[in-house]
């Protein structure tokens, strides 16, 4: 089973507005990182947040976590069409695997 | 550029056939993990190998396997192919050991059963 829920499961904006994706997860965690994955193709890592940290950024990015509510928001800002992608949360467990669950997405789609 | 390459891109295997799909991982990632994703679905967690051994499993049956080189390289094998292994596998090296690591994905073999 998936540890991850991103929600929603998809999303289109126009060009230049907000986006802003959510993650719920449920057991506790040493880290949550987003990653994008183009249509077919492999994952990409976009930013790694600890469970001791509340708010990160990175660029256009700004990722939020709340582990009291086992939650964390993925903000993309002013976007792009080439934003147009799917969005995934990963968690890493509080084990010695070390193992990256995913969730299930949120399709991303930028509209000109 | 991630440092992680997967062969072949794209392949077609009858059912009942067995598969391997390759990784090869840059220097330095003392760990791989494999993922199944089925289209429209997230990743999910085959196996992972550290130096060389399996370090946690999903909820895959016997038929996955693989194996991880001491030059960094690993294997996925599939057994006894099912219509429902057709998806996007993915090879993720990373450095194990520090907290907080990333993780770097190859862009996957894409495997069609029929």
């Amino acid at each position: 089973s998936q540890q991850g829920e991103e929600d929603p499961q998809a999303l289109s904006i126009q060009e230049g507005e907000n986006a802003t994706m959510n993650c719920s997860y449920k057991t506790s965690i040493n880290n949550l990182q987003w990653y994008r994955q183009n249509s077919g193709r492999g994952l990409v890592h976009l930013i790694l947040i600890r469970s001791n940290e509340r708010e990160k950024h990175s660029g256009r990015l700004r990722v939020t976590l709340d582990t009291s509510k086992k939650s964390s928001s993925l903000l993309i800002t002013a976007s792009r069409a080439a934003d147009t992608a799917s969005y995934f949360c990963a968690t890493v467990w509080m084990n010695r695997d070390d193992k990256i669950i995913f969730g299930k997405g949120t399709r991303l789609h930028i509209l000109p | 550029e991630t440092g992680v390459t997967q062969s072949p891109t794209h392949l077609i295997k009858t059912r009942g056939q067995q598969v391997t799909l390759r990784c090869s991982s840059q220097s330095g990632h003392n760990t791989v993990s494999w993922y199944q994703q089925a289209l429209g679905q997230g990743p999910q967690f085959i196996f992972q190998y550290y130096r060389e051994e399996e370090n946690g499993r999903g909820n895959f049956p016997p038929r996955f396997s693989g194996l991880q080189f001491p030059n960094y390289s690993s294997e996925l094998n599939v057994n006894a192919l099912e219509l429902d292994d057709s998806a996007l596998y993915l090879c993720a090296g990373s450095l194990q050991g520090v907290s907080g690591y990333t993780i770097y994905f190859g862009e996957g073999s894409w495997l069609t059963v029929v």
